[in-house]
């Protein structure tokens, strides 16, 4: 099993930016996922780090630290629509992944 | 069909009734997954699939079991349910190729079990 750790909620501005750390255990790494899922709706994919290093789409971007068994997902130029769930999942070995609880993001104006 | 579907979208179920929830993917996807989701405690694993034919149980298989006939449908059953059963499910696919292997997940299904 795992052991995924990230805030439970944070708030932001409007125009600011926010970075969601998530602390992970594992003993066979294959790969980091970040899904944003807003209130009442499914998860839908947001980024993929398997290296360490930082991997930018546009107004968000991902870190990873294999060796520190960390990641962030930091948005930048926060929008209204960014208020949702941010959700961190570790893959292990074979296909599945595991999620932590997630963080709640509130966009503030 | 467009993605993942899944149905009811919403359920009210006394306990000891049985239950199926469906899911169909028309992406051609290999791997299928379900996933309960509750408060604070994030999306947990209940079943998956990774080819046609096979299933395997996740990190809370107990009361609920699947089936994959093919790979289209995987449905998930609660043979009797019970009050902690209720929930937020989800369904989810992937290709099941590893790398950037993102899974994409169906609207969801709300259980209510009284």
């Amino acid at each position: 099993g795992q052991n995924i750790d990230q805030p439970t909620e944070m708030t932001a501005t409007e125009g600011a930016i926010v970075q969601i750390n998530c602390t992970y255990q594992t003993s066979g790494f294959n790969g980091l996922f970040w899904y944003q899922q807003h209130a009442g709706e499914a998860p839908t994919f947001l980024s993929y780090n398997v290296l360490d290093g930082l991997e930018e789409k546009g107004r968000f971007s991902s870190f990873l630290s294999r060796s520190k068994g960390y990641s962030y997902l930091l948005l930048k130029e926060l929008q209204m629509k960014d208020s949702a769930s941010y959700l961190c999942a570790v893959r292990e070995g074979d296909y599945k992944l595991s999620f932590g609880a997630g963080t709640t993001v509130t966009v503030r104006a | 069909i467009a993605g993942i579907t899944q149905a009811p979208t919403s359920q009210i179920l006394a306990a000891g009734r049985r239950m199926t929830l469906r899911c169909t993917q028309d992406m051609r996807h290999n791997a299928m997954y379900w996933y309960r989701q509750d408060l604070g405690l994030g999306l947990r694993l209940i079943h998956y699939s990774n080819t046609a034919g096979t299933t395997g149980k996740g990190e809370v298989p107990d009361g609920y079991s699947v089936s994959r006939a093919n790979t289209d449908d995987f449905p998930l059953t609660l043979a009797s349910a019970v009050p902690s059963q209720t929930s937020v499910y989800f369904c989810a696919s992937s290709d099941d190729t590893g790398g950037a292997d993102t899974q994409y997940f169906g609207p969801g299904t709300r259980l209510t079990v009284l």
